[in-house]
Formats: C-alpha cells, structure tokens, sequence
C-alpha cells in the first residue's frame, strides 16, 4: 500500500533531550516536506526536500534540522526542543518532475509534547 | 506574501443539504490548488487537485471549481452525510525562491448531523 509512514505517533519529552521524528514513504518521491500544525495557525512549513541530498527552509525552520541521504526518508530532527515546540507534525511526499501539479501524501501525524 | 482564508471557519448542516466551503487566495500567480480532508488525530488526505489552467475537477459528491483571476475556489458537496464530517482544508501551490510551495488555509470544520 502507498503511504507515508511517521514515527512515532505520540511522543513526549522534557525540554533540551533531542528526539528524532522519522518519516518514511513507500511511493518512490522526490519530494518530501515537514508542516507543523497548531490551532489558529494552520498548517506551516518547516522544511522541505526536492530530492537527496537537497534541502531547504520552509516558514518556521528555528529549531529544526532535516536530512535526506535516502530518498525514501526524511527524518526531523529536534536538537533541544523547547515548550513552544508542542505541536502535531505531519510529513507530507510527491513527485517532483511535475511538482506543480502532483498531490501531496501526508502521514498520519506525531503528537510532540515538550515540558 | 501568499495568504489564504478559508470562510467559514465551521459549518453545521443536516443530513442531505448541499454545501459550499469558500477558500480564497491573495496572489493569483498559483501553480494549482488542493483541497483537502482532515479528520480528528489523522493526517491529510487528498480530495481533489485543480491546476491553474483548469475551472473545476469533479470526483463523486464533490467538485471543487477554480477562479484564479479573483484569487477564489469552492468545494461544493452534495447531499451531505454524517461521514463527511471532518475539517476541510485548501491550499494553493505558488512559487517560492526558485522552488514551489503549499501555502494552506486554516480550514473549515464541518460536521453534518443525521
């Protein structure tokens, strides 16, 4: 089955610890993105991949380091995540040739809590 | 700066009704747009795709429609039932530094009644 598969679905942790979100995606993507959601602010972009080894800052990248040595893994790394790091992550995958025009896969989530 | 809004925020119907969520876009210089399915502690799950030089795309109950020029799209449902209950989101794709990026609406909570 095609999907994008995060890891792990709920984590909670203490501020400083660093914690790795893994994502992986089955669909042979280029393109792979981390969005961060919280309530009255949508849906924001924190980093995004168009293909090995090329990465790039989304909208709200403080805080965050990603890496893309696999084409099918796009891990989210917090080095010393901090409270107003809370929030739900979404993965998110396509095709990049016609990134334009190719839907976006998204994974199921990770809850992160950080006290 | 690309912003979308997405009007309204929540929307209650009864079974049957056929509905309108509204989402409309600052910069009219979009690649496409994406409408989107959200339900409670899940992720994303892709409805329809509009490309810039399309009107509208249809899949079942649902046909999104396009108007790039004054920066507006409409998912439009059909004979609304209990299991389209979920927050819907739209999101434009439009050029960023050299590369493309989704700039997402906050959504519209939707939740039909049987």
């Amino acid at each position: 089955e095609a999907q994008v598969t995060q890891n792990p679905r709920y984590l909670i942790t203490v501020t400083g610890k660093k914690l790795t979100v893994t994502c992986s995606q089955n669909m042979n993507h280029e393109y792979m993105s981390w969005y961060r959601q919280d309530p009255g602010l949508g849906l924001r972009q924190i980093y995004y991949s168009m293909n090995v080894e090329v990465t790039d800052k989304g909208d709200v990248p403080e805080g965050y380091k990603v890496s893309r040595k696999e084409k099918r893994n796009f891990p989210l790394i917090l080095e010393s995540p901090s409270p107003n790091q809370t929030s739900l992550y979404f993965c998110a995958s396509s095709f990049r040739d016609t990134p334009i025009n190719s839907p976006l896969h998204f994974g199921n989530g990770t809850r992160l809590t950080v006290t | 700066k690309q912003e979308v809004t997405q009007i309204p925020a929540a929307l209650s119907v009864p079974e049957g009704e056929n509905l309108v969520l509204n989402c409309s876009f600052t910069d009219s210089a979009i690649y496409n747009l994406q409408w989107f399915r959200q339900d409670p502690g899940k992720g994303l799950t892709s409805l329809l795709l509009i490309q810039s030089s399309q009107r509208e795309q249809t899949s079942g109950r649902l046909n999104a429609s396009l108007d790039k020029s004054s920066g507006r799209s409409t998912l439009y449902i059909a004979a609304s039932q209990p299991g389209d209950s979920a927050t819907y989101l739209c999101a434009v794709r439009h050029a960023l530094s050299g590369y493309s990026t989704l700039t997402f609406g906050k959504g519209t909570m939707l939740l039909v009644s049987p």
